[in-house]
């Protein structure tokens, strides 16, 4: 089984600048995450979506902050325009979540290492 | 704010040893918990889920739970280098997952 996919890798922009991220979850996971990694911190969520749906964007700085699912499979994120304290690693996870506890296990792609300067 | 507190760290154990994390979280309506473990540059991954009080084993690792104290912990058993790593504990409300800020483990040969 596939797991999540995530690009690029790693960004490097100026603030002010914009810059998206891509993320495929695995195949058949309705729910997909994208949470803020900040060095020495635990992921903090930024948006999560139930298929094409937002079930929760509470902690995304919707200024500069947007995402999409717009087929309910693979997700964007842009940021616009960055700031350097957004430097961090951006996560994407899926989950099956069929309502049952053993489905709610989330699973994380590579990241995203973005730097801004 | 639904919160999620780990023991400080890091924690430097002998090879060979037990390591023990702690983690505490703020709702009585949590259901799901996990752990996940993070190698430096790397991402999370599970290494135990519970949903029920009490232990559960899976190898060198086991997890407690304890709903009434709000408390779920982890045991490495006979740790190994290969065990050195930022242990995060992860707490689910509906359906938000919650993160600690994690418990960085060195395990010294």
């Amino acid at each position: 089984e596939a797991g999540v996919a995530q690009s690029p890798r790693y960004k490097i922009i100026e603030k002010r600048q914009s810059v998206a991220f891509w993320c495929n979850p695995i195949s058949g996971h309705a729910t997909l995450y994208w949470y803020q990694q900040i060095l020495g911190q635990g992921p903090k969520l930024l948006i999560q979506f139930q298929n094409n749906g937002v079930v929760d964007d509470s902690q995304l700085p919707k200024d500069r902050f947007s995402a999409e699912r717009l087929k309910g499979v693979d997700s964007t994120l842009k940021i616009q325009p960055a700031k350097l304290e957004d430097s961090a690693v951006y996560l994407c996870a899926s989950t099956l979540a069929q309502g049952a506890p053993s489905t709610d296990t989330q699973y994380f792609g590579p990241g995203t290492r973005l730097t801004v300067l | 704010q639904k919160e999620v507190e780990q023991n400080s760290g890091p924690l430097s154990v002998p090879e060979g040893a037990i390591a023990s994390l702690n983690c505490t979280y703020s709702d009585r309506g949590s259901q799901s918990f996990f752990w996940y473990r993070q190698y430096s540059g790397k991402s999370p991954e599970l290494i135990m889920s519970i949903y029920s009080n009490g232990d559960k084993e899976d190898g060198r690792f086991t997890a407690q739970l304890n709903k009434a104290s709000q408390y779920v912990s982890l045991l490495i058993r006979d740790s190994q280098p290969s065990d050195s790593a930022t242990y995060l504990c992860a707490v689910m409300w509906g359906v938000k997952l919650s993160f600690g800020a994690g418990t960085t483990v060195t395990v010294r040969a």
